[in-house]
């Protein structure tokens, strides 16, 4: 079966610049979550979403959003970008969050500059 | 917040050795998932401890679960290199997220 999508792989942007990143999960995973992956801070949890709603969120600004669509797709968003913003971006689907193990995409690296 | 942390950072082993990280939770978990990424990889999943006290191997790894459900650890027996990798810990307390550990980064030198 096919694996978690990512698109795009890499991205550079400008500081103050605002960046939509997509993901779509395995068929039949409702549950997409979003992780923050920097050397110094290791996976850093940005949002879960499950049936289109948002169960947990982590501590970032409020400039990290995101979304799910009805077909489980989810899509975060970054806006008036800042350097520290720099990193790898993973989205992981489960069936169930955190119960039955997660599967990650390759992620999105983002350079912000 | 529930907090992981992960020991050692980093661990560079001669082949055939053995290598054991740990992990110990600031909550009691229902459960811990252990995850393996290889150099400019993704993380992937190894396994699901959720019993205290559970034992699980995976061929030369090692699987553990504390008996208070807020520790564990994974041990490889005789190293490969095709071992190397960060190894992370992620502990699911009730209907929280998944929170990682920051991994240990494993070296195996031929």
């Amino acid at each position: 079966k096919a694996g978690v999508t990512q698109t795009p792989r890499y991205l550079i942007k400008t500081r103050g610049q605002q960046v939509t990143l997509s993901c779509s999960p395995i068929s039949g995973h409702r549950s997409v979550s979003w992780y923050q992956q920097t050397p110094g801070q290791g996976l850093q949890f940005l949002f879960e979403y499950f049936s289109e709603t948002q169960r947990n969120k982590g501590n970032f600004p409020g400039r990290f959003s995101g979304r799910q669509f009805s077909n489980s797709r989810s899509e975060m968003n970054v806006s008036t970008l800042e350097l520290g913003d720099s990193a790898l971006y993973l989205c992981a689907s489960s069936l169930d969050a955190g119960n039955y193990g997660y599967t990650f995409g390759s992620g999105t690296r983002l350079t912000v500059v | 917040g529930q907090q992981v942390m992960q020991i050692p950072q980093y661990q560079h082993v001669q082949e055939g050795e053995d290598f054991t990280t740990y992990c110990n939770s600031s909550t009691t978990l229902s459960n811990i998932q252990w995850y393996k990424q290889r150099p400019g990889g993704h993380p992937v999943f190894l396994i699901q401890l959720v019993k205290s006290g559970e034992v699980k191997k995976q061929k030369r790894l090692t699987f553990q679960f504390g008996e208070a459900k807020k520790n564990s650890s994974l041990h490889i027996t005789a190293t490969q290199t095709t071992d190397v990798g960060t190894y992370f810990c992620a502990g699911l307390s009730g209907y929280s997220t998944l929170t990682f550990g920051k991994g240990t980064m494993l070296l195996v030198s031929p």
